[in-house]
């Protein structure tokens, strides 16, 4: 949706770092999401963070929020062949309307 | 748990015809969305219930789309008549009531010819 915006591509080599970033624009987002989507199949909820948390970090997973700049980060350590897929970053204020991006597509190389 | 289960898969038809997607939500979950998906417009959400009941419906493109959910656990979306521009993935979504992750189904895909 307009209020979320990613980069629609990265390419990224087998074991590096992916860095994929999300900007939106409601500052009274409550929560921020991350989605997965693999080919042919619906979005997993990778993780969220609370508006009032800078970082949370999950296994291989760290997402970074800006509150002040309203940008949110998913970082994928040691990205692996199984990580292609698409991103979504999504935005709500807590009720049941998420808005999402356009995704980004994440293609892991050997 | 079996998670969110959308029918068909996959549907090819006709213009003008009438196509019925079909989604059980996952037990429990007392809210359901249907999504569209196109690499034109990406995700956008097209009706959401809560207990059964309509509550947003502003996402429905026009008349020619319908959603209906008789029960707890059957959900259907209908176009008639479907068009070429209704080609498209469309997702099914439940949420429990302590609202927390939105559970996907693996989508119908719809071709319009």
């Amino acid at each position: 949706g307009e209020d979320v915006e990613q980069s629609l591509f990265l390419s990224v080599r087998e074991g590096d770092s992916s860095v994929i970033n999300c900007t939106y624009t409601d500052s009274s987002s409550t929560y921020l999401y991350w989605y997965k989507q693999e080919p042919g199949a619906g979005l997993q909820l990778l993780t969220y963070i609370f508006s009032n948390m800078d970082m949370k970090q999950d296994q291989r997973l760290t997402v970074l929020l800006n509150k002040k700049d309203k940008h949110l980060s998913l970082r994928i350590a040691d990205t692996q062949t199984g990580d292609s897929a698409i991103y979504f970053c999504a935005e709500s204020k807590g009720d049941y309307k998420l808005s999402f991006g356009a995704g980004t597509t994440v293609t892991v190389r050997a | 748990d079996a998670g969110v289960i959308q029918s068909p898969r996959h549907e090819v038809t006709e213009m003008g015809q009438e196509v019925t997607l079909r989604c059980k939500p996952i037990s429990g979950h007392n809210s359901l969305f249907w999504y569209r998906q196109t690499m034109m417009r990406g995700l956008e959400l097209l009706i959401y219930f809560n207990n059964n009941v309509p509550i947003d419906d502003s996402g429905m493109p026009e008349d020619r789309f319908s959603a209906k959910m008789p029960n707890a656990s059957f959900s259907t979306l209908k176009i008639q008549p479907s068009e070429p521009r209704d080609s498209a993935v469309y997702f099914c979504a439940s949420l429990p009531a302590k609202a927390g992750e939105l559970f996907f189904g693996e989508g119908s895909r719809l071709t319009v010819l």
